[in-house]
């Protein structure tokens, strides 16, 4: 099945900084990869996602980077603020979005 | 709109007991999901419906069942409640693929 790691488990940006979430992905499989944000008590909140055959997608201040070769993705969170403080998840899903797997967190800490 | 609401937000239970827990979703999403969240731990897939009627085994099913008898509802039940269930539970949905999954604000559940 799926198996996506973080390289990190916290990672403390100063405000204002950009933050770069890494993950690692086993199953080449995986059609989508999606990033989540988790606020304590909360549940997690959709952020971006990748189709597997793109290598960048970007939101707002937030961008995706997909790199199949290494099974690599990452989160680039640019102007990082103290709202961006949370848990980030990633997540691989197969069969459209059938079934999502995620991986186990890296929690961000923003310095004012 | 709600959104995906969980019924309840918390519960008690004692080794043996059985309860179910309702998933509620007004977006007529085809698409829905049980995952538990353990501490230090990412969120683990239980089961998942792709439509009303269906269901499907995630990776921790064990101790869980699901029905999705309407296609707004889900429900997961645990016949015979362990400690080892003692954990938070989510709910989501998404239409389908390429649009946002949508998180309930979880289930707190301590099995004594």
């Amino acid at each position: 099945g799926e198996s996506v790691g973080l390289h990190l488990p916290t990672l403390s940006v100063q405000e204002g900084d950009n933050s770069i979430i890494n993950c690692a992905y086993s199953n080449s499989a995986s059609d989508y990869f999606i990033w989540y944000k988790q606020e304590s008590g909360k549940g997690p909140q959709f952020i971006i996602d990748i189709r597997s055959n793109m290598d960048k997608r970007q939101g707002q201040r937030v961008t995706v980077l997909l790199n199949k070769t290494v099974k690599h993705l990452s989160l680039q969170i640019a102007a990082t603020q103290p709202g961006d403080s949370a848990v980030y998840f990633c997540a691989g899903a197969s069969g459209g979005y059938q079934k999502v797997t995620f991986g186990t967190g890296t929690k961000l800490q923003v310095i004012p | 709109n709600a959104g995906v609401t969980q019924t309840p937000k918390f519960r008690v239970l004692k080794t043996g007991q059985s309860m179910t827990l309702l998933c509620a979703q007004d977006m007529n999403h085809e698409y829905m999901y049980w995952y538990r969240q353990d501490p230090g731990m990412g969120l683990r897939l239980i089961h998942y419906s792709v439509g009303e009627g269906t269901t499907a085994k995630g990776e921790v099913p064990d101790g869980y069942n699901v029905s999705r008898l309407k296609k707004q509802n889900f429900l997961l039940g645990l016949e015979s409640a362990a400690p080892s269930q003692t954990s938070v539970y989510f709910c989501a949905s998404v239409w389908g693929e390429g649009y946002e999954q949508y998180f309930g604000p979880g289930t707190r559940l301590t099995v004594t």
